[in-house]
């Protein structure tokens, strides 16, 4: 099975502020690679598809890149909704896998 | 507009079984490729099992292969997951997800939950 690392699990940051969340496969997984939003009660919402692509009605401020073994997600500049734990997922296999997570918190 | 509604969900014992439904609406489900996808109380993301649109290839995690059944009536527009044999650790919010294109999950449900307890 592929294992999905992200990094860091937490972050606290502000309003406005630039947010890079890391996502590390354990084998070469080209661009198959997806980001999630999940907030507290709700289910998760997709964000970027294949490693760089975004998702219809997702804000431009929402972008994603790499290849291979090595993504990130980045939040050009945060707003309040964007508070939420982010899970990456890679789609190059079964299982399909997911990272454990990334909370993103209000500074 | 997609929608997709888990029900189903419920207390039930160690042992025990249990049928999750999916209703689909909004898109033409048979098109689609589904999962179910799981989240215990406070963890992570898990995926549980993958149907193709026709119901010919299934694909299960290691941790329900053997126990869990995931079905489709295109007729009815509705995705099943029969759930037996359930243990202590298959407590957690059921979603039905849509496959995009087998990239990525572009839409959920709302989830069920499922609580496994004596």
């Amino acid at each position: 099975d592929i294992q999905m690392t992200q990094s860091p699990s937490s972050v606290s940051a502000s309003v406005g502020d630039r947010v890079t969340i890391t996502c590390r496969a354990s084998q070469g997984i080209s661009s198959w690679l997806a980001w999630y939003q999940q907030k507290p009660g709700k289910a998760p919402k997709l964000l970027i598809y294949a490693a760089s692509s975004l998702q219809s009605g997702v804000p431009s401020r929402f972008s994603g890149s790499g290849s291979g073994t090595d993504f990130t997600l980045t939040i050009s500049s945060l707003q309040p909704e964007d508070f939420a734990t982010y899970y990456c997922q890679q789609a190059n296999s079964f299982p399909r896998t997911f990272g454990q997570g990334t909370r993103l918190e209000i500074k | 507009e997609v929608q997709l509604v888990e029900s189903g969900g419920g207390l039930v014992q160690p042992g025990g079984s249990l049928r999750l439904s999916c209703a689909a609406s909004g898109f033409t489900f048979s098109s689609y490729e589904m999962n179910w996808v799981r989240q215990a109380p406070g963890k992570g993301l898990e995926w549980v099992s993958y149907i193709s649109s026709s119901g010919s290839t299934i694909y299960y995690a290691d941790s329900v292969k053997g126990r869990f059944t995931i079905s489709r009536d295109n007729a009815k527009n509705s995705l099943y997951l029969q759930m037996n044999s359930l243990r202590a650790e298959d407590t957690a919010v059921y979603y039905c997800a849509r496959d995009k294109q087998l990239v990525s999950f572009d839409y959920w449900g709302q989830g069920t939950l499922v609580t496994v307890s004596s």
